[in-house]
């Protein structure tokens, strides 16, 4: 089974820095996948790890431990347009199992 | 840019009816999946397909069915619809195994 963990809601001021954990427990792994979702909108893919390590790109970083079972997905310079929910998936051996969403609230 | 299109963004239905709900992709991908998002409870997969005329059982099929006659269109297909079943319904394609999916914008269905 799949067991994947993520808080359910974060708050932060506009400018600053939030860090979006996720751990999981699944019974096969082939990559770890961020996506954001807007209210109303289609999830849109952000970022993906397979190997331990950072992954950066622009504003947005993603980080994994498969040891560990452990992935962030650190926002900086956070902008009004920021706020959505957060989506982590972990990869198995043909699908994606996702956690519950991180709705993360920028306050100016 | 991949394009996923649902057919409908929201949709009421009576308990008992048969719905279908299309999805259409225009990149040629293998491979469809067909999931539900429930608040608290994120998104999970119905069923999904690898190829023209296959289909897989995700996490829920239970009360769904599916039909994938040409490459580019899966086809979501509640054979009874209960009030259980009243969510946002996503449709998405992927590539190879490593490419992230592509959603759609989602069709709102509530079962009366």
């Amino acid at each position: 089974g799949q067991n994947i963990d993520q808080p359910t809601e974060m708050t932060a001021t506009e400018g600053a820095i939030v860090q979006i954990n996720c751990t999981y427990q699944t019974s096969g792994f082939n990559g770890l996948f961020w996506y954001q979702q807007h209210a109303g909108e289609a999830p849109t893919f952000l970022s993906y790890n397979v190997l331990d390590g950072l992954e950066e790109k622009g504003r947005f970083s993603s980080f994994l431990s498969r040891s560990k079972g452990y992935s962030y997905l650190l926002l900086k310079e956070l902008q009004m347009k920021d706020s959505a929910s957060y989506l982590c998936a972990v990869k198995d051996d043909y699908k994606l199992s996702f956690g519950a969403g991180t709705t993360v609230t920028v306050r100016a | 840019d991949v394009k996923v299109t649902q057919s409908s963004r929201y949709l009421v239905k009576r308990t008992g009816e048969k719905v279908f709900l299309e999805c259409v992709q225009d990149m040629d991908h293998e491979n469809m999946f067909w999931y539900r998002q429930d608040p608290g409870l994120g998104l999970r997969l119905i069923y999904f397909s690898y190829d023209v005329k296959m289909k897989e059982k995700g996490d829920i099929p239970e009360g769904y069915s599916v039909s994938r006659e040409k490459k580019e269109r899966f086809s979501l297909i509640l054979e009874s619809a209960s009030t259980n079943q009243t969510s946002m319904y996503l449709c998405a394609s992927r590539d190879n195994d490593n490419q992230p999916q592509h959603f759609g914008d989602g069709t709102r269905l509530s079962i009366l």
